[in-house]
């Protein structure tokens, strides 16, 4: 167990609707991550939050936005969904305050999305 | 741009055998990090091992260790004795610290491992 929790850990929904995915990071991390693992482009990452802040965005979409909350947990929203956006979606966490391995990442079991 | 190259997507290899993963990576920064992560059929991500890039030395956990070769750069994952638990999705990734708390995992497109009976 890595202690990184999602829910749900699955989900299905039709095109043009709105999802929220969720994750709770280690006890203790301050950064997550979001990931998106499908068949054809493999897991790109898609933004890092650092204690409540964007610290980096990758490949994600305008219709995705994501936020960390002060307690630390981070949602990621997916809008106007396309069948193009089924896939795993993965949340890590890392960078716990004693500034140890923070380039570390710990996996959850991820949120597996699709759209019908 | 950084980009992680694994260029074998399946490999297998025998009961208690070795084998090696490959795995090249391209990078401008001086600061970063090497893993190799498995995935087995429950889709979990698990960290088999990390290199630090500024070390020398090579990472070993137990029977996985790795060959890094930073000129080259070049980040093997060596097998010894593979057992049938190590039937998986192997990804190889790249950390690139940034600093100031910002950082990106960038991940190859994998390696599928079966170890046969």
């Amino acid at each position: 167990d890595s202690g990184v929790t999602q829910t749900p850990k699955h989900l299905i929904t039709a095109t043009g609707q709105r999802v929220t995915l969720r994750c709770s990071p280690r006890s203790g991390d301050l950064s997550v991550y979001w990931y998106q693992q499908s068949l054809d482009q493999g897991l790109q990452f898609l933004i890092q939050y650092y204690n409540g802040e964007e610290r980096a965005k990758g490949n994600i979409l305008e219709r995705f936005s994501a936020q960390q909350f002060p307690d630390l947990h981070s949602e990621l929203n997916l809008s106007s969904l396309e069948l193009g956006d089924s896939a795993l979606y993965f949340c890590a966490s890392s960078s716990n305050p004693s500034g140890q391995e923070n380039e570390k990442l710990f996996f959850g079991s991820g949120t597996q999305l699709s759209v019908l | 741009a950084q980009t992680v190259t694994q260029s074998q997507p399946e490999m297998s290899v025998q009961e208690a055998e070795t084998v090696t993963l490959s795995c090249t990576y391209d990078t401008s920064e001086s600061n970063y990090y090497l893993f190799w992560y498995k995935q087995p059929p429950s889709r979990q991500m698990i960290l088999v091992i990390r290199q630090e890039a500024y070390k020398q030395q090579n990472a070993t956990e137990n029977r996985f260790s790795v060959n890094f070769q930073k000129a080259a750069k070049s980040f093997s994952l060596k097998i010894s004795d593979s057992q049938l638990g190590d039937t998986a999705m192997y990804f190889c990734a790249c950390f690139l610290n940034y600093g100031g708390s910002q950082g990106n995992l960038i991940f190859g497109k994998g390696t599928k491992l079966s170890v046969k009976p």
